[in-house]
């Protein structure tokens, strides 16, 4: 059973141009983790969420939390050609505990 | 050098046979997950241990079984009951549940 659903299922921008994807689940979380996958490679953590919190950064990375609308987005500034591959949300709720992934946007970053 | 290791990279097989795939952590992580990856698609979560000697089938977890005997190994068999056992296939790690996992580099799953 998917909880997180990204959105858009594929994004295509140039280099230097900002990458906004979304994600929204359905139920109460304890946190949501986005992860970067490049082909035929495991997944890498970019980022954790608490449900408490409403926005992290990282480097060139903001997230930001709506509990209220069950929605958080991961936005990519600056992008680069090295930034194309999928990205994935994965939620933890509050009664299963352990996290579950939707089905990620595809990013390409044309030079 | 610490992470997750998994092998063999590629793994071809004939249908009918079980196939055992390694997934080894010295990250002293309590819980490990099996997923399922196909082509396109996200994770789909097979099994899930939480600590040593317990584990818990996940969403697709029919025709796969695991083991975890040792908290730095947990190990995934396809059996032939799997009728679709083509995938890659990804091994990942946790403190505990529900925070960030660490993954593998991932198993391609052959069979013919």
């Amino acid at each position: 059973s998917q909880q997180g659903e990204e959105d858009p299922q594929a994004l295509s921008i140039q280099e230097g141009e900002n990458a906004t994807m979304n994600c929204s689940y359905k139920t109460s979380i304890n946190n949501l983790q986005w992860y970067r996958q490049n082909s035929g490679r495991g997944l890498v953590h970019l980022i954790l969420i608490r449900s408490n919190e409403r926005e992290k950064h990282s480097g060139r990375l903001r997230v930001t939390l709506d509990t209220s609308k069950k929605s958080s987005s991961l936005l990519i500034t600056a992008s680069r050609a090295a930034d194309t591959a999928s990205y994935f949300c994965a939620t933890s709720n509050t009664n299963a505990g352990k996290s579950t992934f939707g089905d990620g946007t595809t990013l390409t970053v044309k030079p | 050098d610490g992470g997750i290791t998994q092998s063999p990279k590629y793994l071809f097989r004939k249908e009918g046979q079980n196939v055992t795939l390694s997934c080894e952590q010295n990250l002293n992580h309590d819980a490990m997950y099996w997923y399922r990856q196909d082509p396109g698609q996200g994770l789909r979560l097979i099994y899930y241990s939480q600590i040593v000697n317990d584990f818990q089938k996940g969403d697709i977890a029919e025709g796969y079984s695991v083991s975890r005997e040792k908290k730095e190994s947990f190990p995934l068999t396809v059996t032939s009951a799997q009728k679709n056992p083509t995938a890659f296939y990804l091994c990942a790690s946790s403190i505990s549940l529900a925070y960030e996992q660490y993954f593998g580099p991932g198993t391609r799953l052959t069979v013919t």
